[in-house]
């Protein structure tokens, strides 16, 4: 089955540290480009971060660059999100996404990162 | 980072047409042919509808249709089911110099 998995969501301190995972099945991963995608609660959908098929080139939307970084294991078919810094405002539902002409055709079914003292 | 546009909410009786707005700039909607629209259900996770301004993927129905005329993007369900009440968000390639990828503000269709 062509599935994305994540995991590694939980409750952080502001200030503290989380690394997500997402494991890929069903499909060659390494043709693909890597995406995160966030939702705040009640709130729109916001992309993040991406990554290329190789894993050397990445890309941050403003909100987290410096604070978040993306990386990948094509022999473990896996793509991370490693956030430093959390913020109250980064509290959302943290989806992986596979890239498909510049728009995401498959996603995983998302995981919860909550930053609350 | 600023959404782009859409109007929050829709609707229409089944069978009915209803069509959805996505408006953005000469940066993102406009400059490029790269928008593509998500269907998501409460709880779960958005789903490709419309990719490249107005292709389907597999398994869509096809009556989701897309289009574009300047900076304002849009979506239209024909022939309303109640399967289709659902947030809709649209999302544009923004370049990689700039903001990558935008989102849409969402639009809630509701099927009366």
């Amino acid at each position: 089955e062509v599935q994305l998995v994540e995991s590694g969501g939980d409750l952080v301190q502001p200030g503290g540290s989380l690394r997500l995972s997402c494991a890929a099945s069903g499909f060659t991963f390494s043709d693909y480009w890597m995406h995160w995608v966030r939702q705040p609660p009640g709130k729109g959908l916001m992309w993040i971060s991406r990554l290329n098929v190789e894993g050397t080139g990445t890309y941050y939307a403003d909100s987290v660059k410096g604070r978040f970084t993306i990386s990948r294991d094509n022999a473990k078919n896996t793509v991370y999100l490693q956030m430093n810094s959390l913020r109250a405002e980064d509290t959302a539902v943290y989806y992986c996404t596979r890239g498909w002409s510049e728009g995401f055709d498959l996603w995983g079914q998302g995981t919860t990162v909550t930053v609350s003292s | 980072q600023s959404a782009l546009t859409q109007p929050p909410s829709a609707s229409g009786s089944p069978g009915q047409s209803v069509t959805i707005s996505c408006t953005g700039t000469s940066s993102d909607v406009g400059g490029y042919n790269y928008v593509s629209w998500y269907q998501q259900h409460p709880g779960k996770a958005p789903k490709l509808m419309i990719y490249e301004v107005s292709k389907r993927p597999s398994g869509v129905p096809d009556r989701f249709s897309g289009s574009k005329s300047g900076n304002t993007a849009s979506l239209t369900v024909s022939g309303l089911q109640a399967e289709d009440e659902a947030d809709y968000y649209c999302c544009s390639y923004a370049g990689s110099n700039n903001l990558n990828y935008v989102f849409g503000t969402g639009t809630k269709v509701t099927v009366l």
